[in-house]
């Protein structure tokens, strides 16, 4: 089965990073890229960018090239983003998702951006 | 970028009946390699998005034959028959042929 499990909610304060991960299990790892996606407060859903774990290449969003760093771990088959230089407006829930088609999420994780 | 746009915004539906949602994107959603990536996903209460319909008309894995897309170039349709109360939450396009990839705003399908 597969399953994207990721950590737990953060709270970070304006102007500092947080890193959050994303473990998967079920599949392998480096067969499939894996995205993130962006929901803020009662909002849509926005695509941050991919990875390409098995390269490490990546793929951003123009408007997350300087917000969002994608990394992946294949010894542990975990993913993860950092979000830097934290506004208020980084407070969302951010969501893993497997492949181009995202036929497997996370559960998402709260991101709370407050001093 | 490339516009998703949903309509209705929001959809009330009787159990049993059958309901439809328009997704129409501002560029043709026809990829160079002849695929169309528009996707449809299901957001629940309280839970990620799933996967219901990918390159336009095909059902995801254990996706109920309730659910079918239809759709080319730039206008898509997502039908929903005999809706289920597990059918309820907010739904979404996705295209995925253009950078950057965008969603659709969202249609709240909820009980009438």
């Amino acid at each position: 089965e597969v399953q994207l499990q990721q950590s737990g909610p953060e709270v970070g304060r304006p102007g500092s990073s947080v890193k959050i991960s994303c473990k998967a299990s079920g599949y392998t790892f480096t067969d499939y890229v894996m995205n993130w996606v962006k929901q803020s407060p009662g909002q849509g859903l926005e695509w941050i960018g991919w990875i390409d774990p098995e390269y490490g290449s990546t793929d951003y969003a123009e408007k997350f090239k300087k917000k969002a760093t994608l990394t992946a771990d294949t010894s542990s088959n975990t993913a993860y983003i950092q979000l830097s230089s934290l506004t208020s407006e980084d407070t969302a829930t951010y969501f893993c998702a497997r492949r181009g088609s995202f036929d497997y999420w996370g559960q998402g994780v709260m991101v709370t951006v407050s001093s | 970028d490339v516009v998703m746009t949903q309509t209705p915004v929001s959809l009330s539906v009787s159990l049993g009946g059958q309901t439809s949602i328009s997704c129409r994107s501002s560029q043709s959603l026809v990829h160079s390699d002849g695929n169309t990536y528009l996707y449809w996903y299901l957001q629940k209460p309280g839970q990620s998005p799933q996967l219901l319909i990918y390159k336009v008309s095909n059902r995801f894995s254990g996706v109920p034959d309730r659910f079918s897309g239809s759709g080319s170039g730039t206008d898509f349709t997502l039908k929903i028959s005999r809706v289920e109360p597990e059918d309820l939450g907010v739904y979404y396009c996705y295209q995925g042929t253009h950078y950057p990839n965008t969603f659709g705003a969202g249609t709240k399908l909820e009980l009438k």
